[in-house]
């Protein structure tokens, strides 16, 4: 069985400071990986995907990720923090070729960032 | 192009009660699915429909089903109301292509059960 694993609940960085989110995936066969962010009462909305090709994936908002196959992960980095990115974001695999859309989640990472 | 529409986006029931959930997908999208959130357990799967056909479901009692129109709208139904169905549900469309997975996800429904 597929699982997802974000080894932060809560991250706290000052605006204008670096961020990486932590993901570590499992799943027996080719993965698809994606993050998606949540603002309070609102959706999930898409920030990246990995299917395959270049392990390392742009996204919106300055966020990109870093798949790395050996380590089990999907790194999420954005090279300076905005306010505006407090959110909980959500690490999630997905079963590449089956047709099938069912993701597995994270637990999710609450990110505070302080003025 | 409109996102994907949730009703009610706010709903309060007691236990024992049924709920119906709707949730019209982005146009063209006609795979729809369906995730409950909630502190405890997180997001977790319910069930996928396109074409009208269920395809995929996960690990939740009978009491939830769901169903997808010819217009690739989908309901969610849940009876017997407990206390612990309270969540926000979200609905998810997507384009059926095999080697894809983006979701593009409602605002939700929040359901509190009392």
């Amino acid at each position: 069985a597929q699982s997802v694993t974000q080894p932060d609940i809560h991250i706290t960085v000052s605006e204008g400071a670096s961020l990486e989110l932590r993901c570590n995936y499992s799943y027996g066969a080719t993965p698809y990986l994606f993050w998606y962010v949540q603002s309070p009462g609102q959706g999930l909305q898409l920030l990246l995907k990995y299917f395959s090709g270049d392990t390392l994936v742009q996204g919106i908002k300055g966020f990109e990720a870093e798949f790395k196959r050996s380590q089990s992960s999907f790194n999420l980095r954005k090279p300076s923090v905005h306010w505006s990115d407090a959110a909980e974001y959500f690490c999630a695999v997905g079963a590449l070729g089956t047709g099938r859309r069912a993701l597995t989640f994270g637990s999710g990472t609450r990110l505070q960032v302080q003025p | 192009k409109a996102g994907v529409t949730q009703t009610p986006r706010y709903l309060i029931k007691t236990r024992g009660q049924q709920v119906t959930l709707s949730c019209s997908p982005i146009s063209g999208h006609r795979s729809v699915s369906w995730y409950q959130q909630t502190p405890g357990q997180g997001l977790q799967f319910l069930f996928e429909y396109f074409s009208e056909t269920q395809r995929n479901k996960g690990n939740f009692p009978g009491r939830f089903s769901g169903r997808q129109f010819s217009n690739s709208r989908s309901e969610m139904n849940v009876s017997t109301l407990e206390l612990g169905d309270s969540a926000l549900y979200l609905c998810a469309s997507s384009l059926p292509r095999e080697n894809t997975g983006e979701l593009f996800f409602g605002e939700g429904s929040r359901l509190t059960v009392l």
